[in-house]
């Protein structure tokens, strides 16, 4: 497996609190992303990044903020948590952003209430 | 943007039977194509991938296809076991982050 750990795993958490997803790898991959998972939706991109400090937008980013202060470590933060971002949020890496493989952690489910 | 739509969004077949999922692309630039499967409660996992300079790909069980005139590619699963269940999804990319299809609930019954 790669190694992609994800924290928090589980999280319930109240509307308008603000909320960080950390996600840690060992594989020195210069791209990571994060995705969100919802029923019908299959896996949507939020944000990436391209290197230390370097991120772009997804489909889905409105809502949702990130920092990539070191290669081995993204964070996702939404500032002020909706109902709506109740997920199950992915982190990925990978060597390259075109034609490489994507290894995906195993996931953390938020629950905003 | 590239756009990916996955069929069937469930598939139910009983053990030892073969299934199919089929996807199409947009993006006549795509030339990478990954097939996940994600386990209930876990991430998704690179089960076979093809590139555009090859038509077939097989490994034991699967095996994946692609038209590129035609702009689809498909996965095929023979002899499926109750551990094939899962959540299959295909994706394409190129010179860009692949995007994601939305995913096929393969239902494989004792």
């Amino acid at each position: 497996d790669a190694g992609i750990t994800q924290s928090p795993r589980h999280k319930v958490t109240e509307t308008g609190t603000p909320v960080t997803l950390r996600c840690h790898q060992t594989e020195n991959h210069r791209y990571m992303y994060w995705y969100r998972q919802d029923p019908g939706h299959g896996l949507r991109l939020i944000h990436y990044s391209y290197g230390v400090k370097d991120t772009d937008k997804g489909e889905v980013s409105d809502g949702y903020s990130v920092s990539r202060s070191k290669t081995e470590d993204f964070l996702l933060t939404l500032e002020s948590a909706t109902s709506s971002q109740t997920s199950v949020y992915f982190c990925a890496i990978s060597e390259s952003g075109s034609g490489n493989t994507i290894y995906f952690g195993e996931g953390s489910w938020l629950t905003v209430v | 943007g590239e756009n990916v739509e996955q069929h069937p969004s469930t598939l139910s077949v009983q053990e030892g039977d073969s299934a199919v999922i089929k996807c199409t692309y947009s993006d006549s630039a795509s030339n990478y194509f990954p097939w996940y499967k994600q386990e209930l409660g876990k991430g998704p996992q690179l089960i076979i991938d093809i590139r555009s300079n090859v038509g077939e790909k097989k490994d034991q069980r699967i095996a994946v296809t692609l038209n590129k005139t035609a702009k689809h590619f498909s996965l095929h699963i023979t002899e499926t076991q109750p551990e094939d269940s899962a959540v299959y999804f295909c994706a394409a990319g190129g010179s860009y982050i692949p995007t994601f299809g939305r995913g096929t609930s393969l239902i494989v019954h004792p």
